[in-house]
């Protein structure tokens, strides 16, 4: 079936230091990835996304790559900031299947000073 | 503009209790989904609502049950409650629901479930 798997967690990284998160995905179709946030309290925030194969989603310093052929949508910032400190999800969509999104399990980071 | 709302945003119920669960769209939206967040794992699609009608469910028994109103805004119940009930459940809205194109969901804050 349709699922995503991410990088497990926590990740706790130096401020300005580089960051990826690994996420790969299984899907019948073409589908549609995004990347979510969840601050601490708050619900999910679209971080950004892609909808076809060699996209790159960006947003906020983040960036990330649709790759086909190995079936991974990674996360990368090139110098993270303490505000960056949240939990990350990547998801997926297959188009014509309604709004179903298929969540991975998230990933912590936590950026200290 | 007021973005997705949700309440209560927090509930205490007991084993074998019914609950019911609001959710407000951002203006204009029509596609309503809820997804269930259990602590330390990602969403988990239950249903989607598009124009009144249920377009998709996820693996969740029928003790799970929703709705969508006219002015779209919906309710997600569950009856007969279980412990392992005990989770944040999440509103999404979007333009649409259909097709193709991946239209955004703008999540709410969530409704942070507890069954004792």
């Amino acid at each position: 079936g349709d699922s995503v798997t991410q990088m497990e967690g926590p990740v706790t990284l130096s401020e300005e230091a580089f960051l990826t998160i690994n996420c790969t995905y299984t899907a019948t179709g073409y589908p549609s990835l995004f990347w979510y946030v969840q601050y601490p309290g708050e619900g999910l925030q679209l971080l950004l996304k892609a909808t076809k194969a060699d996209d790159k989603g960006s947003n906020k310093g983040f960036e990330a790559t649709y790759r086909k052929e190995t079936t991974s949508f990674h996360l990368e910032k090139g110098s993270v900031q303490v505000s960056d400190s949240a939990v990350y999800f990547c998801a997926l969509r297959i188009p014509n299947t309604g709004n179903q999104f298929y969540f991975g399990t998230g990933t912590s980071l936590t950026v200290i000073p | 503009d007021a973005g997705v709302t949700q309440s209560p945003t927090h509930l205490i119920k007991t084993r074998g209790q019914q609950v019911t669960l609001r959710c407000s769209p951002i203006s204009g939206h029509k596609s309503v989904s809820w997804y269930q967040q259990v602590l330390g794992q990602g969403p988990q699609f239950i249903f989607q609502y598009y124009e009144k009608e249920e377009r998709g469910r996820g693996n969740f028994p029928d003790r799970f049950s929703a709705r969508q109103f006219p002015n779209y805004s919906s309710e997600l119940n569950v009856n007969a409650l279980l412990l392992g009930d005990s989770a944040l459940y999440l509103c999404a809205s979007s333009l649409q629901g259909q097709g193709r194109i991946s239209f955004e969901q703008y999540f709410g804050p969530g409704t942070r479930l507890t069954v004792t």
